[in-house]
């Protein structure tokens, strides 16, 4: 049981580069949302989506897209890459009946220069 | 509306307590509490749901104000394993929504 897996681990990219950040998760949880960490800054919620198809913007949506095509699968896409994007990105999902309890991937850093 | 935590930083020494506080200006349907070790991701610790209740994980429990929109978590006895930053969420808006929004951290540090 694999839990939330996040690719890639490491990524450098260059002023308006564009990339996608990977998660999946195999625990059939409806919830799955998207968080960047900054020093003194916590955990502030990007994007976030309650089922497949169904996506809503959380506290720091600019510069990112998200879709939900499957019940597994919820990339992050940053369509213009910019310096105040350099962080730590991590995806999380939860269940319903769980009470919303997050398991969070092991997270991704990038850095844009 | 980011939950608001206090103190940012603690430290500590081992067998000695801390209280680290969560309080918001909006209604609560309920509290998260998640630790994250340095490089790693974050980790559920316990949920309180409203009602007041009092939870426990070991020597780490937590209180949940409903009135006062407040949860403190207690580390009793801390440990070196208990360093690391403690994060409270709430659910905004309030119910089993699936949109959780964290506080800023507490960082805590316990010495030998």
């Amino acid at each position: 049981n694999a839990g939330v897996t996040q690719t890639p681990k490491f990524q450098v990219l260059k002023t308006g580069q564009s990339m996608t950040l990977q998660c999946a998760q195999d625990m059939n949880h409806e919830y799955m949302s998207w968080y960047r960490q900054d020093p003194g800054m916590g955990l502030r919620l990007i994007h976030y989506s309650v089922g497949a198809g169904i996506t809503d913007q959380g506290e720091v949506p600019n510069g990112y897209n998200v879709s939900r095509s499957t019940t597994e699968d919820f990339p992050l896409r940053l369509l213009s890459a910019a310096p105040s994007q350099t962080s730590v990105y991590f995806c999380a999902s939860s269940g319903h009946f769980g009470a919303n309890v997050l398991t969070f991937g092991a997270g991704s850093r990038l850095t844009v220069l | 509306q980011q939950p608001v935590q206090s103190p940012q930083a603690v430290i500590l020494r081992e067998g000695e307590d801390a209280v680290i506080n969560c309080s918001s200006s909006k209604a609560l349907y309920s509290v998260h509490w998640y630790r994250q070790k340095h490089g790693e991701a974050p980790v559920f610790l316990m949920i309180l749901l409203k009602g007041g209740e009092q939870k426990g994980h070991d020597k780490i429990s937590a209180s949940f104000n409903e009135k006062k929109q407040q949860s403190s978590l207690y580390l009793t006895a801390s440990q070196l394993s208990y360093s690391g930053t403690y994060f409270c969420g709430t659910e905004m808006p309030p119910g089993n929504t699936g949109k959780l929004i964290f506080g800023q951290g507490t960082t805590l540090q316990v010495k030998p």
